[in-house]
């Protein structure tokens, strides 16, 4: 069964202050895996996706790795307004376009 | 680009009646849309998914006569919630994947939500 797990389960940070959140994953097969923020009461946004082991993509703030067993997500010199939920979503050879989630982490970033 | 939206974005009935969320993909065409249910504090757990046309697939444990799902064009899905119970309340969440021309992308893209309370 696919499995994905991301930790840490919450994360404050002081603003200015870097991290990373981990998303490890154990599939039969990886197609994908993406990366989402969701804010409280609204649907998940796009970030990432990555397809390959070496693989990075960056946005601002945000710099995504992947691995074979893990991702993480980088984030560098954080703002207030990057609280939110991070998830990590995977897509597998065998299940089509389907996404298999972790639980998030919950980043606070405060002043 | 790749808006999805979702009406309404909350619901509040009385138990036993049906409510339908609409979800549609703004300024792209969906191939295929999924749709999510999130309860408080928890990530989201696929309950279905539909392409234009066809009947949807249910993830196990979903019941398909509870959750009508109709995917009648490639910009709009339907979720009937029937006969809706105290238990179905829930934060209900659309996708679509995007396809532009000949490229059918494998992203995700995010309806807002709808909130659905059953009293």
């Amino acid at each position: 069964e696919d499995q994905v797990t991301q930790s840490p389960e919450a994360l404050r940070l002081q603003e200015g202050e870097s991290s990373s959140l981990n998303c490890s994953y154990t599939v039969s097969g990886l197609r994908g895996l993406f990366w989402y923020r969701q804010d409280p009461g609204k649907g998940p946004e796009f970030l990432f996706t990555l397809y390959s082991a070496g693989e990075e993509k960056e946005k601002e703030r945000l710099k995504a790795t992947l691995t074979k067993k893990e991702s993480f997500l980088h984030i560098t010199a954080p703002k207030p307004e990057d609280s939110a939920t991070y998830l990590c979503a995977v897509q597998t050879t065998g299940t089509a376009s389907k996404l298999t989630f972790g639980t998030g982490t919950r980043l606070q970033v405060t002043l | 680009g790749a808006v999805v939206s979702q009406h309404p974005s909350w619901v509040i009935c009385k138990s036993g009646t049906s409510v339908k969320i609409e979800c549609r993909s703004l300024d792209f065409q969906a191939t295929t849309m999924f749709w999510y249910r999130q309860f408080p504090k928890q990530s989201l757990m696929l309950m279905a998914t539909s392409n234009e046309g066809s009947k949807a697939t249910y993830e196990q444990g979903v019941e398909k006569d509870k959750f009508l799902i109709n995917h009648a064009s490639l910009t709009l899905s339907t979720l009937t919630v029937t006969s809706a119970h105290p238990e179905d309340s829930s934060f209900y969440i659309c996708s679509a994947r995007a396809k532009i021309g000949v490229l059918s992308y494998n992203e995700q893209f995010f309806g807002p939500g709808t909130r659905l309370t059953v009293l």
